[in-house]
């Protein structure tokens, strides 16, 4: 059972570039998310999509562009990487609202901005 | 705006004490709350979901309640364990029925 798939798993940028970071799931929910996670500051919420089609803005969407390409696949897009978007970055997945599952977690992208 | 609080922030016990992790939140319009675990350079894993018709789950030595007319949880640990150490992290709803929005955590530790 994969559950939440990343990639890639640890990624080197320089000032400027742009990469997407791309996330799968395979237990057909509905709902899928990106956050990251800095020393001090926890895990935050960067988007959300609650279902194919959709997506919203969390905590700390500056920087950042989000595609929910079909329902399996939601991915994360740097446009132009700055050091302050040095994280490491978490994709999840789960059901919303009233009928709320357990959210399942990717083991994470480690991304480095220079 | 959805804020959630957890105390202490770190914690050492001995094994076999019993402990309670805190998480409050500033919103009680929610729809569920978790407790997930974390393992140093490890993604999170789900411990325990409260359901919005809920009070409390319990799994093995795990028991999370909820109260979100005061907006509070606890999870309690009985019998604590050396491999229970791992830092535990509450979320809950960032807007009623949305993504969870998490504490700081509480790092655990437990000696043998």
């Amino acid at each position: 059972n994969a559950g939440v798939t990343q990639t890639p798993k640890f990624q080197v940028l320089k000032t400027g570039q742009s990469m997407t970071l791309q996330c799968a799931q395979d237990m057909n929910h509905n709902s899928m998310y990106w956050y990251r996670q800095d020393p001090g500051m926890g895990l935050r919420l960067i988007y959300y999509s609650a279902s194919e089609g959709t997506t919203d803005k969390g905590e700390v969407p500056n920087g950042y562009n989000v595609s929910r390409l079909n329902k399996r696949e939601f991915s994360l897009r740097l446009e132009s990487a700055a050091p302050s978007q040095t994280s490491v970055y978490f994709c999840a997945s789960s059901e919303l609202g009233v009928w709320a599952t357990e959210a399942f977690f990717g083991q994470g992208t480690r991304l480095t901005v220079v | 705006k959805q804020e959630v609080t957890q105390i202490p922030a770190a914690l050492s016990v001995p094994e076999g004490e019993n402990l309670v992790l805190n998480c409050s939140f500033t919103d009680s319009a929610i729809y569920n709350l978790q407790w997930f675990r974390q393992d140093p350079g490890k993604g999170l894993t789900s411990l325990l979901l409260i359901q919005s018709s809920q009070r409390e789950q319990t799994s093995g030595r795990l028991n999370a309640s909820l109260d979100k007319s005061s907006g509070r949880s606890t999870l309690y640990i009985a019998a604590s364990q050396p491999g229970d150490s791992a830092t535990y992290l509450c979320a809950t709803d960032y807007q009623a029925g949305t993504a969870l929005i998490f504490g700081k955590g509480t790092t655990l530790s437990v000696s043998s």
